[in-house]
């Protein structure tokens, strides 16, 4: 099983809703992403934060609104989506120190339908 | 040109063969290398990691780097219908260099019984 958990596994919501993807790790990872994966496609970054810190943002609409509010933590905001939002939202999350590389550690994901 | 190519499959072995994956990449500052597998309306799971060049051995699994030529694989020995699944390898240059996961686009698998 993994050691990155996801909340909820599924959510539907409206265009005009306000929801949150939920996320919490126990490995003592200091970085953690949240990635995008659409059918048959690799998972796509989103964003990475490193000690709680934003450190990359790739260039996501701001209808997505990430937050880390503690080193196991993470949080995806979402407000106005469109129906091409609609997929897998992974988080994951890995050590930052160069003798580790950079192993990503997935979590299940949260399976989101934008209606 | 993509920084990883990755035939997309899909592949379709008996059970028992040996699958042999692969992945080609461009970008010689590549450090570290991994494979993932996932299975349908799951997340990646980290399969098989390899610092640098040479080989690594876990159970039914072999990942081979060569940085000279740019090449990894994944050889699964005797395969099951459990096997199947979408394997994407993944590489980066490490945390301290940007730390950035760079995909292939994935393999389906598919072992029949």
């Amino acid at each position: 099983d993994t050691e990155v958990t996801q909340t909820p596994k599924h959510l539907v919501m409206g265009m005009t809703n306000k929801k949150s993807l939920k996320c919490e790790q126990h490995m003592g990872h200091r970085a953690m992403y949240w990635y995008k994966q659409k059918a048959k496609k690799p998972p796509e970054l989103m964003f990475v934060y490193s000690y709680e810190k934003l450190s990359i943002n790739e260039s996501v609409p701001s209808r997505f609104s990430p937050e880390c509010p503690n080193s196991s933590l993470l949080n995806l905001h979402l407000h106005a989506l469109q129906p091409e939002d609609s997929a897998l939202y992974l988080c994951a999350s890995s050590h930052t120190g160069a003798i580790s590389g950079n192993t990503i550690y997935f979590g299940e994901g949260s399976w989101l339908t934008v209606v | 040109q993509k920084e990883v190519e990755q035939d997309p499959g899909p592949l379709s072995v008996p059970e028992g063969a040996i699958v042999s994956l692969n992945c080609t990449y461009s970008n010689s500052a590549f450090q570290y290398f991994m494979w993932y597998r996932q299975y349908s309306r799951k997340g990646p799971e980290l399969l098989m990691y390899t610092y640098s060049s040479g080989n690594k051995e876990d159970g039914r699994f072999t990942a081979q780097v060569d940085k000279s030529s740019k090449y990894i694989s994944l050889f699964i020995r005797d395969s099951q219908p459990s096997d199947s699944a979408t394997y994407l390898c993944a590489m980066s240059g490490g945390y301290n260099q940007g730390g950035k996961l760079i995909f292939g686009q994935g393999t389906e698998l598919s072992v029949k019984p």
